[in-house]
């Protein structure tokens, strides 16, 4: 049973343009939400993160907006550069946790096309 | 600072053969875990530490084993390749609830072809 889910495999977008990528989640222990981006033949590098006592989260070019009651996050790229296109994974953890071990989706292609 | 380090980058083993994942973190982390991602797939933990002498089961363990002597070092055992295994394994450390947030860092992967 997936607990975070990336429904969307792909998206494609302008350069200058807003990237809107989904998540959804099903745990209702969750209460960290991260954001990772992974280039081809390297490892995730960690781009923004969220608790749930938040509703948002800014850092430069990207947001990331949680909706608790819907159970679902979203992370927005403004503007958008082709140095963004990366696969995109959400993830999320339970900070009351002895491990703080992370779920993740399945992941979002991103192409930004100049 | 090198961050995580993992080797090899690349390996191909036969079926039934045995081979030690390598991954080192200078980051003074407590916290260490391993992964796989399969092709179109998120990553799925297979073990994890929250400190030397200290190791546990994640969601996919069966068919690999791990050790956690020191801080620095988490090597993750294949003792019976299959083919099921073919995978890239990631090794990423952490350091939650000391004064720094909860992200996990990640080191650049092993590609595992066993056949």
């Amino acid at each position: 049973d997936q607990q975070v889910k990336q429904n969307s495999p792909s998206l494609s977008v302008q350069e200058g343009r807003i990237s809107i990528l989904n998540c959804d989640y099903t745990n209702s222990m969750f209460d960290y939400f991260l954001w990772y981006k992974k280039y081809p033949a390297e490892g995730p590098t960690f781009l923004i993160s969220i608790s749930s006592i938040k509703d948002k989260n800014e850092d430069g070019r990207f947001t990331v907006f949680l909706n608790k009651s819907a159970k679902h996050l979203s992370l927005h790229i403004v503007p958008s550069q082709p140095g963004d296109s990366a696969v995109y994974f959400c993830a999320a953890s339970t900070l009351t946790g002895a491990n703080s071990k992370l779920t993740f989706g399945k992941g979002i292609t991103l192409s930004v096309r100049p | 600072n090198a961050g995580v380090t993992q080797t090899p980058k690349f390996r191909i083993l036969k079926i039934g053969q045995s081979m030690t994942l390598q991954c080192a973190q200078d980051m003074n982390h407590n916290y260490m875990y391993w992964y796989r991602q399969d092709p179109g797939m998120g990553l799925k933990l297979i073990y994890y530490s929250v400190g030397a002498g200290i190791t546990d089961k994640g969601e996919v363990p069966n068919g690999y084993n791990v050790s956690r002597s020191t801080t620095e070092d988490f090597p993750l055992r294949l003792e019976l390749a299959a083919p099921s295994q073919t995978s890239v394994y990631f090794c990423a450390s952490s350091s939650p609830g000391q004064g720094s947030s909860y992200e996990q860092y990640f080191g650049p992967g092993t590609r595992l072809t066993v056949t």
